[in-house]
């Protein structure tokens, strides 16, 4: 089955410091590609919808100049959590899809902001 | 706004017993998803429902997608000790993103 990686899978950082999260599709091409934020045992809010080559869609209330999203080819899509606060700590999980059918999860990234 | 609600939040059933879960959208969908969460995993898909009625099974799961395209449920028949986690309905209202449930979590006694 499709499979989709995201690294790293956990990170604690300082408060003011910018993290990268790398989110790629091992063995398939994605046309698009979700970045979701999921809060401990809540759901899982959709942040942007990302496609290859062109600017991320953010969705209402994300600050899309904290979250820069780059997708750069068809297996690969970046989240950056710019000067990150402890209100940013959460569960990021992507997800892939190919035209817009069912979408295949990453393991997910815990980011701890300190 | 277009939103999803699932009803329980919780479920706790004795194994062997049967488990539901229901999902209701505020405005008609293009097609709904349903997805499992194991603790401290991630969403892995189980089935979509495209059409008005369709009733899917899966073994011991029955997916239905009702008349209006607005609501659907999740059957567990015989719960197990592996159908531990929380269940998601994910709604597409035809703009292709997903607008997720607010998620069933489901407990087996053993």
């Amino acid at each position: 089955g499709a499979v989709v990686s995201q690294h790293p899978s956990r990170v604690i950082c300082k408060s003011g410091t910018s993290v990268k999260i790398e989110c790629r599709s091992l063995d398939f091409q994605a046309t698009t590609m979700f970045w979701y934020r999921q809060f401990p045992k809540q759901s899982l809010m959709l942040m942007a919808t990302s496609n290859e080559g062109s600017k991320a869609t953010y969705e209402q209330g994300v600050e899309k100049d904290k979250f820069l999203i780059n997708h750069a080819s068809l297996t690969l899509s970046t989240l950056t959590v710019t000067s990150a606060h402890p209100e940013d700590s959460s569960f990021y999980i992507c997800s892939a899809s190919v035209a817009y059918n069912e979408q295949f999860f990453g393991p997910g990234t815990r980011l701890t902001v300190l | 706004g277009q939103q999803v609600m699932q009803i329980p939040q919780y479920q706790h059933v004795q194994e062997g017993e049967d488990f539901t879960t229901y999902c209701n959208s505020s405005t008609t969908l293009s097609n709904i998803q349903w997805y499992k969460q194991r603790p401290g995993g991630h969403p892995v898909f189980l089935i979509q429902l495209v059409k008005s009625g369709e009733v899917k099974k899966q073994k011991r799961l029955t997916f239905q997608f009702g008349e209006a395209k607005k609501n659907s449920s999740l059957h567990i028949t015989a719960t197990q000790t592996t159908d531990v986690g929380t269940y998601f309905c994910a709604g597409d209202f035809g703009n292709e993103k997903l607008t997720f449930g607010t998620g069933t979590r489901l407990t087996i006694i053993p």
